[in-house]
Parts: structure tokens; C-alpha cells; sequence
């Protein structure tokens, strides 16, 4: 079955400084690849989506790349700032037509002034 | 657009009893709602996922009988949390998709069964 890992339970940063999250999957390639932010106590709040034929994608000051051979997604957030503090999630679809996901465990940021 | 809301927000229940929790698009007719759970530090684990007006689709090792979904309509969603015990206790999410990708998230159900 499919298993994603976000490899990093924590990342601490200083502020201004550039974040860099990771998001590794097992087994079959997803058609695409999604990011969340989720604060504590609350739902999470979609950010990006990235597909398979696409190596990079930006918003603002987020960028997400996919690299199907690695099997892997880079989620950055440069000149970072506090309010950026949050758990990020990555998240696969599961390849069927109702656009199931599955989440990793999430990557809790926290950025320091 | 695209929200989504859940109520109650918190829950607290006595061993035993049922929990009914509702989930609305309000600007959004909504093709698929999806159920998670998630316990402190772990991901969102889906539950179900349903569609208007047919029968739910549990993912392994969810009980259909104990949680029960219901979809109305285009725009509700409830799940309702049968016989209720301690190990019931955890963070409901539920999430509503206009498409076969973005999902939008209520901002969940806190149960705590006593």
C-alpha cells in the first residue's frame, strides 16, 4: 500500500530564513500532490496542488516541487515568518476517481523571530 | 468560496450514547464529502467517504454500523458516532470536493466520551 513520510516531526528556523519541508511516498506515483497547513485545534487549509507532469509550482511565497523519480516533494517557504509557524501535511490521492487522499503525519514548523 | 462548517465544534459525551456531527458546504454544492479522523500527533486517517443520496463508502477497519453517514443532500453530511466509548475519543474532520482534487475542511469536532 501507499506510505508517505514527512521525515521531519519538527523544523525550527529563524525568521527571513527560507523552510524547506520533505515529503517522500513509497510504491506508485500519484497523479498529484497536494500540500496543507493545519493550526492546532482546526481543519486544514488546502495550499497547493502539484501534478504529476509538473516539476514545480509557486504561490506567492510558497513553492512546491514533485520529482516522480526520487518520489519526492519539496515544499519551501522563503523570507519565513512567525505567523508561518504551523504543521504542514502532505497529501497523495489514492488513484481513484473520487479523489481519496492520504495524509502524512505533517511537519510542525515553527519560526522564530 | 469553498467553506465549510461543522458543529458542534466540541463534544463531550458519556460512554454509551451516540454524538450526531453535521458538515456543510455553505457556498458550495459539494460532490464528495470525506470523514476523518485524527488522534494527537498522527495524520488524518479517512474514514468514509460519501456521495449525495447513496450509501458510504468505509475505508478497512471502519465499522459502518457504529459510525453512520448520512448525505442529504449537496450540501450536509452528518456522522453520527453510535454507542460511544472512551477510544471514540478524538478530532473529527470533515472535508466536502467540488472536484476530483482540492478538498475543503471544516474546522473539526473535538469528542471526548466519559
Amino acid at each position: 500500500s501507499q506510505k508517505i513520510e514527512q521525515n521531519s516531526e519538527a523544523l525550527n528556523i529563524q525568521e527571513g530564513k527560507t523552510a524547506t519541508l520533505t515529503c517522500n511516498y513509497t510504491n506508485y506515483s500519484p497523479a498529484y500532490l497536494q500540500w496543507y497547513r493545519q493550526d492546532p485545534g482546526r481543519g486544514p487549509v488546502f495550499l497547493l496542488l502539484i501534478r504529476e507532469n509538473e516539476k514545480e509550482k509557486r504561490k506567492e511565497r510558497l513553492k512546491v516541487t514533485f520529482d516522480t523519480t526520487l518520489k519526492q516533494s519539496l515544499f519551501h517557504i522563503t523570507a519565513s515568518q512567525p505567523a508561518d509557524s504551523a504543521t504542514y501535511l502532505c497529501a497523495l490521492d489514492y488513484g481513484g476517481s473520487q479523489g481519496n487522499l492520504i495524509f502524512g503525519k505533517g511537519t510542525k514548523l515553527s519560526v522564530k523571530p | 468560496g469553498a467553506v465549510v462548517s461543522q458543529h458542534p465544534s466540541r463534544v463531550i459525551c458519556k460512554s454509551g450514547t451516540s454524538v450526531k456531527i453535521e458538515c456543510r458546504s455553505l457556498d458550495f454544492q459539494a460532490t464528495t464529502m470525506f470523514w476523518y479522523r485524527q488522534f494527537p500527533k498522527k495524520s488524518l486517517m479517512l474514514m468514509a467517504t460519501s456521495n449525495e443520496g447513496s450509501k458510504a463508502t468505509y475505508e478497512q477497519g471502519v465499522e459502518k454500523d457504529k459510525f453512520l453517514i448520512n448525505h442529504a443532500s449537496l450540501t450536509l453530511s452528518t456522522l453520527t458516532v453510535t454507542s460511544a466509548h472512551p477510544e471514540d475519543s478524538s478530532f473529527y474532520i470533515c472535508s466536502a470536493s467540488k472536484s476530483s482534487y482540492e478538498q475543503y475542511f471544516g474546522p473539526g469536532t473535538r469528542l471526548t466520551v466519559t
